[in-house]
């Protein structure tokens, strides 16, 4: 079985441009959750989702940042308008349940704002 | 939420068996202990995770403290690919899920 599959892997956007960030869970796990690692930092959670559903966004920062996880098709965080400070790795992980489960990790997606 | 605090770096020599320790004093009643680990440009691994009992599995073994304050992760054998940072986390147990926030974690050089 395909683990969980993000891409792209290395993402260069300039200042105000837009940045979308793909991810594929493990087949068959319905929820997702996003996390931001910032330079020698831990992992930080944004936002978590079901299909067709936002369930926890306490992560999210307010403005430009959102995130989607259609019936069909990948989930998808969008960061809107990127300023140089975005710029971290971004990674997904799924789950196959709610509720204490591991989760599983993708590779992440290097985001580089110029 | 519960905090953990683990020693900033540890160091092994290959084969030999590591205790990676983690402090977690105001762990509630039903806070379970997650253990991921993270290699270089890669994503977090789960290695184990327990409530109040003892664990192991194929990766490590969990050692949890009678009162829960404290756990330390075993690796039995460590290997030159068991060089990662290590994470001790308590999942964040919302209604709706168990995200996880991860701290700096343990660096663990294993040297040949």
């Amino acid at each position: 079985n395909a683990g969980v599959m993000q891409n792209p892997r290395h993402l260069v956007r300039r200042r105000g441009q837009e940045a979308r960030l793909r991810c594929s869970p493990v087949k068959g796990h319905s929820h997702v959750y996003w996390y931001r690692q910032l330079p020698e930092e831990g992992l930080k959670f944004m936002v978590y989702l079901q299909k067709e559903n936002i369930i926890d966004e306490s992560g999210m920062p307010k403005e430009r940042f959102s995130a989607e996880f259609p019936k069909e098709g990948p989930s998808i965080l969008r960061i809107q308008q990127v300023v140089r400070g975005d710029s971290a790795a971004y990674f997904c992980a799924s789950s196959p349940q709610q509720g204490n489960q591991p989760q599983h990790f993708g590779d992440g997606t290097r985001l580089s704002i110029l | 939420d519960a905090k953990t605090t683990q020693p900033n770096s540890m160091e092994s020599n290959e084969e030999e068996p590591v205790h990676l320790p983690c402090n977690h004093s105001t762990i509630s009643g039903t806070d379970y202990i997650h253990w991921y680990r993270q290699l270089p440009s890669q994503g977090p691994e789960y290695v184990i995770h327990g409530l109040t009992s003892n664990v192991n599995n194929r990766m490590a073994s969990l050692a949890i403290a009678e009162d829960r304050k404290s756990s330390t992760l075993i690796l039995h054998r460590a290997t030159l690919r068991d060089a990662a940072v290590y994470y001790c986390i308590l999942p964040l147990n919302s209604n709706s899920g168990y995200a996880l926030n991860f701290g700096k974690g343990t660096s663990l050089l294993v040297t040949p």
